[in-house]
């Protein structure tokens, strides 16, 4: 999947907790984007991001659900005082610019809502 | 809303046997399609992509067919072997790179 990091792999929090997911992309690219995945279902977009830019967050939730992408280090997708209807798999793809350019996928943080 | 689907849920071909997956997409305007596997417990990964300039494409022992006139996409997989057994989805590339995916097609490859 050409090098698109993310961590943790499982993650398991309680009803009202906090999670923060993490996305390193591949070398060199400055789009990231976020997808969520339930079982047996495809992926739906989230969130489009560039260095420290929202570009689009029309697929994200308004209430409890946020991403950033910093100048330096990781994009986090942040779900606070989660449910268990936010348990799912994410994951975070990469590209080394805007239009029709390959996206490399992660492997994907599976949350579990408890 | 406009989205792209698919037609069979799961398809299950004798190892050795061709498998054709297909997916129906409803966005005229699209022009990049790409399909995409997915094994048990790991991320999407890249088989092959068609820009709608063109009507097929070829990869190694994979194929894709693009039919703008009916909104049809296919994906052709020659002597299917066990390694090929996973989800596959159709996807839309949307402008900035955002995908429409659909809702997958589990294949099965029996020995």
């Amino acid at each position: 999947n050409a090098g698109v990091m993310q961590n943790p792999r499982h993650l398991v929090r309680r009803r009202g907790q906090e999670a923060r997911l993490r996305c390193s992309p591949v070398k060199g690219h400055s789009h990231v984007y976020w997808y969520r995945q339930l079982p047996e279902e495809g992926l739906k977009f989230m969130v489009y991001l560039q260095k420290e830019n929202i570009i689009d967050e029309s697929g994200m939730p308004k209430e409890r659900f946020s991403a950033e992408f910093p100048k330096e280090g990781p994009s986090i997708l942040r779900i606070q005082q989660v449910v268990r209807g936010d348990s799912a798999a994410y994951f975070c793809a990469s590209s080394g610019g805007q239009g029709n350019t390959e996206a490399f996928f992660g492997q994907g943080t599976r949350l579990t809502v408890v | 809303g406009e989205s792209v689907g698919l037609h069979l849920p799961t398809l299950s071909v004798q190892e050795g046997d061709n498998s054709i997956i297909n997916c129906a997409y409803s966005n005229s305007a699209s022009d990049y399609f790409i399909w995409y596997k997915q094994e048990s417990g790991k991320g999407p990964q890249f088989i092959i992509d068609i820009r709608s300039n063109m009507d097929k494409r070829q990869g190694q022992r994979v194929t894709v067919l693009l039919n703008k006139t009916v909104k049809h996409l296919s994906l052709q997989i020659a002597a299917t072997q066990p390694g090929d057994s996973a989800v596959y989805f159709c996807a839309e590339n949307n402008a900035g790179n955002m995908l429409t995916f659909g809702g997958g097609t589990r294949l099965m490859v029996k020995p």
